[in-house]
């Protein structure tokens, strides 16, 4: 069995502050991970993923996640906000069938 | 190479009229999911199918919910006799092999309103 917690339901940034989106697991595999954005009536956007190379993953935007087993969390960080990173961010594991667990969203405000 | 296409993008039907949601994915993709999101909620997966194949339906609920990808085709998520709690947004993803670490790619999503 596999989960996931997103520690915020909902967190708030100045612009030009750092992010940081909490996201814990758990697996009974070697997951993989996937950090979606989905902005206000869109779809989901895949930011960037874990499947078990390098720990720290770069995405697009500049958003990153780092994988951390002793810890069993994947956090998404971006060193300095912008408005228009203001959505709601989705934390997933997947597990080597391909059953995705989504976690319940953080949603991130940027105050001017 | 158009990205994973669903239709309609909103939805609105009355208590007990059928609903039914269509994705195409991705080319070359073989596998199909279908998510519900809810207000105030994550997504929860529903069903999971290859080419007329239903591969996992565990997430389904057990009435008036169904399913299908056919030979040609788009996938069809088919709701029967809808009733307001069926309202929320319905994402559909595509992947090529359904293997692990697979990427998902995921449509705009279909609103679903019910009166």
């Amino acid at each position: 069995a596999q989960s996931v917690t997103q520690l915020d339901s909902h967190v708030s940034v100045s612009e030009g502050t750092p992010v940081l989106l909490r996201c814990n697991y758990s697996s009974s595999y070697s997951p993989s991970l996937f950090w979606y954005v989905q902005h206000p009536n869109k779809g989901l956007q895949l930011l960037l993923k874990y499947t078990s190379a390098a720990t720290l993953v770069k995405g697009i935007n500049g958003f990153e996640a780092e994988f951390k087993k002793s810890e069993t969390s994947f956090h998404l960080t971006k060193p300095s906000a912008h408005m228009s990173d203001a959505a709601e961010y989705f934390c997933v594991v997947s597990d080597p069938s391909n059953d995705m667990r989504f976690g319940a969203g953080t949603r991130l405000t940027v105050k001017p | 190479n158009a990205g994973v296409m669903q239709n309609p993008r909103h939805l609105v039907r009355r208590r007990g009229q059928e609903a039914r949601l269509r994705c195409s994915p991705m080319k070359g993709h073989s596998h199909v999911y279908w998510y519900r999101q809810l207000p105030e909620e994550g997504l929860k997966f529903m069903v999971y199918l290859q080419k007329e194949n239903i591969i996992d339906e565990s997430g389904m609920p057990k009435e008036r919910f169904s399913a299908e990808f056919p030979k040609e085709g788009p996938s069809i998520l088919r709701i029967q006799q809808v009733v307001r709690g069926d309202s929320a947004a319905y994402f559909c993803a595509s992947s090529p092999l359904g293997a692990e670490g697979e990427t998902q790619y995921f449509g705009p999503g279909t609103r679903l309103l019910v009166l």
